[in-house]
């Protein structure tokens, strides 16, 4: 169980391109999900989280305007990183956590996007 | 400013051995924490969590929480070179807050 998927894997692309990646819990709802991103051979840096139906809230620093986030249902978010530029290369993950459930249950993670901003 | 520290490492052990990796937190009222165990390329995958003082096992991974000294810890037991890998601690906190904070993590590498 609690099953995250998380597509494309890889994405590489022209500077000045936007792309999405989408996040889908599987076998789960999830009322919140969350976005990373983890440069080489550092930690994950949360980037925002998502809830269902509402907006997202974003970390300091995160343009909110530069990432997207949408989570439209209870097993779908999406992050649209807009005219991407080489900066912006990275190791994208989500995770997701279940739905009706307290905090302090635990985030699952997808397989995360590679981009590759040329 | 909530941290979680753990040693970078690379912590080496021999097959057979017994793994620890240590981590500790600045923030007193964390309330849950987790483990997760990230191989070179890949994304995190949850291998133990525990909210209770004590010890929590799990086949060959033992959790172990001292909220006094704002300290937990993974063991594994039976170390196998499939164990190597970066070991992630993260802790939510009180309030109500949805948000993990993790540490760097631990390189682990299992010598056959």
């Amino acid at each position: 169980g609690a099953v995250v998927s998380q597509h494309p894997s890889r994405v590489i692309c022209k500077s000045g391109t936007s792309v999405k990646i989408e996040c889908r819990s599987l076998d789960f709802q999830a009322t919140t999900m969350f976005w990373y991103r983890q440069f080489p051979k550092q930690s994950l840096m949360l980037m925002a989280t998502s809830n269902e139906g509402s907006k997202a809230t974003y970390e300091q620093g995160v343009e909110k305007d530069k990432f997207l986030i949408n989570h439209a249902s209870l097993t779908l978010s999406t992050l649209t990183v807009t005219s991407a530029h080489p900066e912006d290369s990275s190791f994208y993950i989500c995770s997701a956590r279940s739905a009706g459930l307290s905090s302090n249950q635990p985030q699952h993670f997808g397989d995360g996007t590679r981009l590759s901003i040329l | 400013q909530k941290e979680v520290e753990q040693n970078s490492g690379p912590l080496s052990v021999p097959e057979g051995a017994i793994a620890s990796l240590n981590c500790t937190y600045s923030d007193r009222g964390s309330q849950s924490f987790f483990w997760y165990r990230q191989y070179s390329g890949k994304s995190p995958e949850l291998i133990m969590f525990i909210y209770s003082n004590g010890d929590k096992e799990d086949g060959r991974f033992t959790a172990q929480l001292n909220k006094a000294s704002q300290y937990v810890s993974l063991l594994i037991r039976d170390s196998q070179p499939s164990d190597s890998a970066t070991y992630l601690c993260a802790v939510n906190t009180r309030g109500g807050s949805e948000k993990l904070v993790f540490g760097k993590g631990t390189k682990l590498t299992v010598n056959p």
